[in-house]
């Protein structure tokens, strides 16, 4: 069955503070894997993209990596400031119709 | 136009009624998705659209729920005799081509409420 598994579920950090959340899959066949962020009543909004041969892609402040041979990813984010409080879905595209497979998301929240 | 826009924003209906809610993508962006988030939760698929035809609709829960794009560009879904477990968020997404391959935009979903 194609999944995708996050941990943690939440994360409290302090303001500044570094952080790194988690994300295993299991989809086939895997095309590409997304980090997007979720602000509370709002739209998912992307942050990255990466296919199976991009180890690592950073967009500002927050940095992906992919590691393809045992299906994990992760998201680091530096210096973590309030505007970063909200949930970071990791998503799988592949399987069957290359549609979108979600994990639950991990919810932030970064306290000054 | 500039993004995904979905209407309404939030709709509250009572149970057993039929309700329709609308997304119109990105001009020009073939693939459509429409997803159902319920709370605390990741958005779950429902269906997805390749131009005016459904390519995948193995998420839509049961026969209550329907989706259309009749013209490949603005898509409907419709739910008929509304259950209060039909309560969540419905996200709409569109990407150039299918989503394993391009950036896939998202809507600010509707809230549908049963009561």
């Amino acid at each position: 069955k194609n999944q995708v598994e996050q941990s943690p579920q939440s994360l409290i950090i302090l303001e500044g503070k570094n952080c790194t959340l988690q994300c295993n899959y299991t989809v086939s066949p895997f095309s590409n894997l997304r980090w997007y962020k979720q602000d509370t009543g709002r739209g998912p909004v992307s942050l990255t993209i990466m296919t199976f041969s991009e180890n690592t892609k950073s967009n500002g402040r927050y940095t992906a990596t992919l590691d393809a041979d045992t299906k994990q990813s992760s998201l680091h984010i530096t210096a973590s400031q309030l505007s970063d409080s909200a949930s970071y879905i990791c998503v799988v595209s592949g399987g069957s119709q290359g549609n979108l497979i979600f994990g639950k998301g991990t919810k932030l929240s970064v306290k000054p | 136009g500039a993004g995904v826009s979905q209407t309404p924003s939030n709709k509250v209906t009572e149970k057993g009624k039929y309700v329709e809610l609308r997304c119109d993508p990105i001009s020009g962006h073939t693939a459509l998705y429409w997803y159902r988030q319920s709370l605390g939760q990741g958005p779950e698929f429902l269906i997805y659209f390749q131009g005016t035809g459904a390519a995948d609709d193995s998420g839509l829960p049961n026969d209550r729920f329907f989706a259309v794009r009749p013209e490949g560009s603005v898509s409907t879904l419709k739910i008929q005799r509304t259950e209060r477990g039909d309560s969540a968020v419905y996200l709409c997404a569109s990407s150039l081509q299918g989503a394993w391959n391009t950036e896939a935009f998202f809507g600010q979903g509707t809230r549908l409420t049963v009561v």
